[in-house]
């Protein structure tokens, strides 16, 4: 069965600092991979995603994340944080039609 | 409209009401999700129709009710719910060929149960 873990569940960060977010998956074969941002009183909205080709994705809202089978980790980053990047944040792996969803992080943003 | 849309965001209901909630989505896509975010726990997939034919139930409880009478709606039908049922209720839909779709979200619909 697969599964995602999201080690921290709350993260706080300077604004202008980076920021790195931690996702680790189980699944068997090859991962379809995923992040989501949740803005409080919104739906999920995908960042990026992963299936196969170059490990290193660009998503929306300068995110990025890479993909490193030996660790099985999809660890979200994001150079320079913006306070409207507080959100909660949500890692999935997929399987055919469905979707795993990790715990989710919740990202603080202090001026 | 664009994207999926939910109706109503917000519900307050008794335990002894009926409702129900709607869900729309203007993507073309051909299968549908009904989600269940309670606060501190991941998200819990309840149901999934692919081409209008349920696929999927994570063995929810029968006082929930889903209907999808086309590829673009889905409703979740709600009758004698308890208050551990109050939660944010996410549809979302995506396009299935091969391998995996990403999914996209509604705004959700916020319901509490008295």
């Amino acid at each position: 069965a697969q599964s995602v873990t999201q080690p921290d569940i709350h993260i706080t960060v300077s604004e202008g600092a980076s920021l790195e977010l931690r996702c680790n998956y189980s699944y068997g074969a090859t991962p379809y991979l995923f992040w989501y941002v949740q803005s409080p009183g919104q739906g999920l909205q995908l960042l990026l995603k992963y299936f196969s080709g170059d490990t290193l994705v660009q998503g929306i809202k300068g995110f990025e994340a890479e993909f490193k089978r030996s660790q099985s980790s999809f660890n979200l980053r994001k150079p320079s944080v913006h306070w409207s990047d507080a959100a909660e944040y949500f890692c999935a792996v997929g399987n055919d039609y469905k979707l795993s969803f990790g715990a989710g992080t919740t990202v603080t943003v202090r001026a | 409209e664009t994207g999926v849309t939910q109706t109503p965001r917000h519900l307050v209901m008794g335990m002894t009401n009926k409702k129900s909630l709607k869900c729309e989505q203007h993507l073309g896509h051909n299968a549908m999700y009904w989600y269940k975010q309670s606060a501190k726990k991941p998200l819990e997939l309840m149901f999934v129709y692919n081409f209008k034919e349920q696929t999927e139930n994570n063995s929810v409880p029968s006082r929930f009710s889903p209907e999808c009478p086309n590829s673009s709606h889905l409703f979740l039908h709600l009758h004698t719910l308890q208050p551990e049922d109050s939660a944010l209720y996410l549809c979302a839909s995506s396009q299935v060929a091969q391998g995996v779709a990403e999914q996209y979200f509604g705004p959700g619909t916020r319901l509490t149960v008295t």
